[in-house]
Parts: structure tokens; C-alpha cells; sequence
């Protein structure tokens, strides 16, 4: 039974159009995240969410949206896509807010390998 | 703000060999820190992580870092690699103040050789 799951695993689409990655957990956590996995596999966070309230807002285009309807989802919306968007998009959920707290773990989910042409 | 650095992109080595993957970091402020592995078309999941009291850490999978404060370093270890070990190795470290944030390394490649 996957905790993190993710879909589409593979995305590929125009320049120009509007796509969601969708993601769900089933740990009961209270904090969900999206990072994004460049070319040269850095990771880096765009967004984090506690409780359905957003916590992190990295320096991401306003093209780039998270809603969470509930503790258990946070979704990606990506409007007017661009070549640039192409990576590897991970959600990622934990049971705190801190990674300080012992039982304090990020799971991550398999990712979308979003590929625009 | 914190950073982290590895060193190595790549690290090739024989099976049953010992490998260490370095990780380096900077901060301000005492920091958390944490060893994940990514195997291929998975995400990324944790190997050990350090956040206070001893300094040697153990992780699951049979690796171990020792976290350096003099050094800022973290470096992973295992004394005998296996096949299944090959993967990408992320170091990534968090804040006690900004804690609910990871910011990761680019990445060490491990490729074991048979």
C-alpha cells in the first residue's frame, strides 16, 4: 500500500498548456511539500503545507499553483507551461512540521517526470 | 541560510569494498542533518539522520556518518558495498529555526562494480 503516491508518473505536453500532478498520502500526516528535481538532480522545495495552510512559498512563477482540498492532498496546477518547467516533481509528506523531532521522517513519492515539448 | 555540498558526483567502487560519500554544509546555526537514497525511478528515502547527542549515527541498510561540527561535514559510510547499494545518495540539512524545511546537495551517484 504506497503512502505517498503520485500521478501521472510521466507527463509530457505543448508548450503553452495547463497540467495538474496530483498527490496523496495515507499516513494521517499533517504536512505535505512539493520539491522539484532539476536535470542535474538538485532538489529543491516550492512549496509546503501544514494542515491545508501554506507554510513555504518558495520563489516559484505565480504559473505554479498547489491546492489542498484536505490534509491527505496536495495537487500541482502548472499554467502556460514552459520548456523550463521540464524536471521531476516530488510530493512529500511528514508527520511534523520540524525534521528536528525524532520520529520526524519525509516520505517521498515516486515523482512525475514532467517533459514539455 | 544553509548550503550543502558533495563533493563527488560520481563514485564508482568494487563490490564488498568500503565507500564514503562526503557531505559538507554551512550554517549559522546548529543544523539537523540527514542521508537520503533515491534507487532508479524512486523517490527518495531516508538513510539515517543526525540530530543531536552522538555524533556517529547508525542508518538502516548497514551505512553510518559521523557528523564533524569543527569540519561541517557528514560523511556516509558502508564497509562493505553491495550491488543493490547503487543509487544516488542526497545529503540535506534543516534548521531547528526554519526546521520545516530540507535543503539538499546535488547528489553523489554510487555505482558498484561487480
Amino acid at each position: 500500500d504506497t503512502a505517498v503516491s503520485q500521478t501521472p508518473k510521466y507527463l509530457v505536453t505543448q508548450m503553452g498548456n495547463d497540467k495538474s500532478i496530483k498527490c496523496e498520502q495515507n499516513l494521517g500526516h499533517d504536512t505535505m511539500y512539493w520539491y522539484k528535481q532539476d536535470s542535474k538532480k538538485f532538489l529543491k522545495i516550492m512549496f509546503s503545507y501544514n494542515n491545508k495552510e501554506l507554510i513555504i512559498n518558495e520563489t516559484v512563477p505565480n504559473r505554479f499553483s498547489p491546492k489542498s482540498p484536505d490534509k491527505a492532498h496536495l495537487n500541482l496546477h502548472i499554467n502556460s507551461l514552459e520548456l523550463g518547467d521540464s524536471a521531476v516533481y516530488f510530493c512529500a509528506s511528514s508527520s511534523h512540521q520540524s525534521f528536528g523531532t525524532e520520529n520526524t521522517e519525509a516520505f517521498f513519492g515516486q515523482g512525475t517526470r514532467l517533459t514539455v515539448v | 541560510a544553509q548550503s550543502v555540498t558533495q563533493l563527488d558526483s560520481q563514485v564508482p567502487v568494487f563490490e564488498e569494498a568500503p565507500v564514503e560519500l562526503r557531505c559538507n554544509y554551512s550554517s549559522s546555526v546548529s543544523v539537523y542533518l540527514f542521508w537520503y537514497v533515491q534507487y532508479p525511478n524512486q523517490g527518495l528515502q531516508l538513510l539515517l539522520k543526525y540530530l543531536s547527542g552522538s555524533t556517529l549515527v547508525k542508518g538502516i541498510n548497514g551505512f553510518e556518518a559521523e557528523f564533524n561540527k569543527s569540519q561541517t561535514s557528514f560523511h556516509l559510510r558502508k564497509p562493505s558495498v553491495h550491488i543493490s547499494d547503487t543509487a544516488e545518495y542526497f545529503c540535506a540539512v534543516s534548521d531547528p529555526f526554519g526546521a520545516n524545511n530540507l535543503f539538499f546537495g546535488t547528489g553523489t551517484r554510487l555505482t558498484v562494480i561487480p
